[in-house]
């Protein structure tokens, strides 16, 4: 079936640091990909997302490039700041299946420091 | 707009006690879905409605009774809860149910059972 992997945390980095969480999935199907950001405390927030290959998505200077020859989806961002510390998703919706089902990755926690 | 509200932002409840859960949404979204996410756990999916009609249920207790009185609005009745059942409940909604829809999260409901 369908899987998401995403690396492990918690990861820590200092403010201004660039950062790179990896994302890889397993499809049946033509997924959308999608990154999800969950700040403490609080639900989950839809950050960025990629419906077909070679898509890029963006947003708060994060980006994400849905790459089908590696089957990933990292997450990016130039310059990190303490208010970007939370826990990322990676998830997957897969349409050949007309799934209705996100498939979530394990999430990984960030911790900014100043 | 793509908010999705949720009431009660926390809840505490005795195991005797019968509660509701309230989601709502005015996007126009024809599928919402319950999740339930436990404490550095990705969510996981509880339900899903389909044009108000519940389209999947993943083997959730029978403690958890879904209901979706319109198209904009969810709710979540709980009786006889565990204290194993004390979570994060998100809501979600999306366009409709063809696979690969982007899903739009709600801030969630904290909820303890004592």
């Amino acid at each position: 079936g369908d899987s998401v992997t995403q690396m492990e945390g918690p990861v820590t980095l200092s403010e201004e640091a660039f950062l790179t969480i990896n994302c890889t999935y397993t499809a049946t199907g033509y997924p959308s990909l999608f990154w999800y950001v969950q700040y403490p405390g609080e639900g989950l927030q839809l950050l960025l997302k990629a419906t077909k290959a070679d898509d890029k998505g963006s947003n708060k200077g994060f980006e994400a490039t849905y790459r089908k020859e590696t089957t990933s989806f990292h997450l990016e961002k130039g310059s990190v700041q303490v208010s970007d510390s939370a826990v990322y998703f990676c998830a997957l919706s897969d349409r050949v299946n007309r799934d209705d089902k996100i498939i979530f990755g394990k999430g990984t926690r960030l911790h900014i420091l100043p | 707009d793509t908010e999705v509200t949720q009431t009660p932002k926390h809840l505490v409840m005795g195991m005797t006690n019968k509660k509701s859960l309230k989601c709502e949404q005015h996007m126009g979204h024809r599928a919402m879905y319950w999740y339930k996410q436990k404490a550095k756990k990705p969510p996981e999916l509880m339900f899903v409605y389909s044009y108000e009609k519940l389209s999947i249920n993943e083997s959730v207790p029978s403690r958890f009774s879904p209901e979706c009185p319109n198209s904009s609005l969810l709710n979540l009745h709980l009786h006889a809860l565990q204290p194993e059942d004390s979570a994060l409940y998100l809501c979600a909604s999306s366009q409709d149910l063809l696979g690969a829809e982007t899903q739009y999260f709600g801030p969630g409901t904290r909820l303890l059972v004592l």
